[in-house]
């Protein structure tokens, strides 16, 4: 457990709507990431943020935008939710080592 | 294009056999390899780790094998057992790179029978 909370674990919501999907941590780490998990896939980069007001965009990155207002909470905004992005979103940190660790996941549903 | 690519995508083998799953890279900027293990309805967690000036590592029954002039390193799981099942996903970084930000090939399902 890296003291990571992700919020909501699960989320049903209709197209066009807005979506922002929480990840919480309680260690001060200065990176934070969201990947997204989609079957063959592996896990991609959406942004990643290495801190307070810093962010930067990952691999895929359209249709998303993050804010990080204090440094245990990192936040990723779907603006107009799209069913491309029914995926499970997954929160992560940089501990010590370099080593990356989740968090337990947020399904999103989109219909 | 996929940068790192892992194959099988899905792997039954016997309780007390041997599991191999394989990947291969492309950017050779990469220096760090880990791999790591989901169990249903969880976060991927960190199995083992490798750095390209070692050629195998050791942690228990997991083995990682790379070969840096193929491009390629493998995880061994010996002696698996049914709890190995789950879906392991190699992936790649630059360690020196801001935010070390990983590149995971697209995952093995593994299912160790009795």
């Amino acid at each position: 457990d890296a003291g990571i909370t992700q919020s909501p674990r699960h989320k049903v919501t209709e197209t066009g709507t807005p979506v922002t999907l929480r990840c919480h941590q309680t260690e001060n780490h200065r990176y934070m990431y969201w990947y997204r998990q989609d079957p063959g896939h592996g896990l991609r980069l959406i942004h990643y943020s290495y801190g307070v007001k810093d962010t930067d965009k990952g691999e895929v990155s359209d249709g998303y935008s993050v804010s990080r207002s204090k440094t245990e909470d990192f936040l990723l905004t779907l603006e107009s939710a799209t069913s491309s992005q029914t995926s499970v979103y997954f929160c992560a940190i940089r501990g010590p080592g370099n080593t990356i660790y989740f968090g337990e996941g947020s399904w999103l549903t989109v219909v | 294009q996929q940068q790192v690519k892992q194959s099988p995508q899905s792997l039954i083998v016997q309780k007390g056999g041997i599991s191999i799953i394989n990947c291969a890279y492309e950017n050779t900027a990469f220096d760090y390899f880990p791999w790591y293990q989901q169990f249903p309805g969880k976060g991927p967690a960190l199995l083992i780790a490798i750095r390209p000036d070692v050629s195998e590592k050791k942690e228990g029954r997991f083995t990682i094998s790379f070969n840096k002039s193929a491009k390629q390193f493998s995880l061994h799981i010996m002696d698996s057992q049914p709890g190995d099942s789950a879906t392991y996903f190699c992936a790649a970084s630059m360690m020196n790179n801001a935010g070390n930000m990983l590149t995971f090939g697209g995952g093995t399902r593994l299912m160790v029978k009795p």
